[in-house]
């Protein structure tokens, strides 16, 4: 069974358009977290909820609105897509209490053309 | 917040030496350092951690070092393969993952 799952794996969209990612966890973990990694590779922090609440929220443009409807699920819907927003989305997950390592999903690459 | 420092960004070995990535850290909180491997088109999958209680830890051809009071940690392998080939990140969490710039590995055969 897949730890963390995260659909689409691909993504090809128009500028403008608006578009969703669904993450799922079957680990019992407390809190999930959306990463988007650029071309350099760079992991930066874009949410993260514990227990189905926000407790982090970088600097991201307010078109990127994470949804939370359990403590299993983390959904990323992102409005009026716009050419910079091409990069691949990881979602993940952990046991903050415990701090303890975090388990990645397979990543959506979105393309916006 | 944490920063991270992740050096090199890129590392080219010969099959069969050694490789070492290192990275320094900011917030004297930190107290857990997991380190990733990230293989193409894949997520990162966790290699090895250790915690601030730990000075070294090793598993098989991986090991980990960690200086608290320098704040610095570091990833060894030895032996490298090709199959060492890819993108590692090293983090530095309390209470929330911060993340190195990363690390391109290649082993040539």
């Amino acid at each position: 069974d897949t730890a963390v799952s995260q659909t689409p794996k691909y993504l090809v969209t128009q500028m403008g358009n608006d578009k969703s990612i669904k993450c799922e966890q079957n680990l019992g973990h407390d809190t999930m977290y959306w990463y988007k990694q650029d071309s350099k590779k760079f992991l930066k922090i874009m949410f993260s909820y514990n227990n189905k609440e926000l407790i982090i929220n970088e600097t991201v443009p307010n078109r990127f609105s994470p949804k939370s409807p359990d403590k299993a699920h983390l959904n990323l819907h992102i409005n009026s897509l716009e050419l910079g927003d091409s990069a691949v989305y990881f979602c993940a997950s952990s046991q903050r209490q415990k701090n303890t390592e975090a388990f990645f999903g397979q990543g959506t690459r979105l393309t916006v053309v | 917040g944490e920063n991270v420092e992740q050096h090199p960004s890129t590392l080219s070995v010969q099959e069969g030496d050694s490789a070492v990535i290192k990275c320094t850290y900011s917030d004297s909180a930190s107290n857990y350092f997991p380190w990733y491997k990230q293989e193409l088109g894949k997520g990162p999958q966790l290699i090895i951690d250790i915690r601030s209680n730990v000075g070294e830890k090793k598993d098989q051809r991986i090991a980990v070092t960690l200086n608290k009071t320098a704040k610095h940690f570091s990833l060894h392998i030895t032996e490298t393969q090709p199959e060492d080939s890819a993108v590692y990140f090293c983090a530095a969490t309390s209470n929330q993952f911060y993340f190195g710039t990363g690390t391109s590995l290649t082993v040539i055969p």
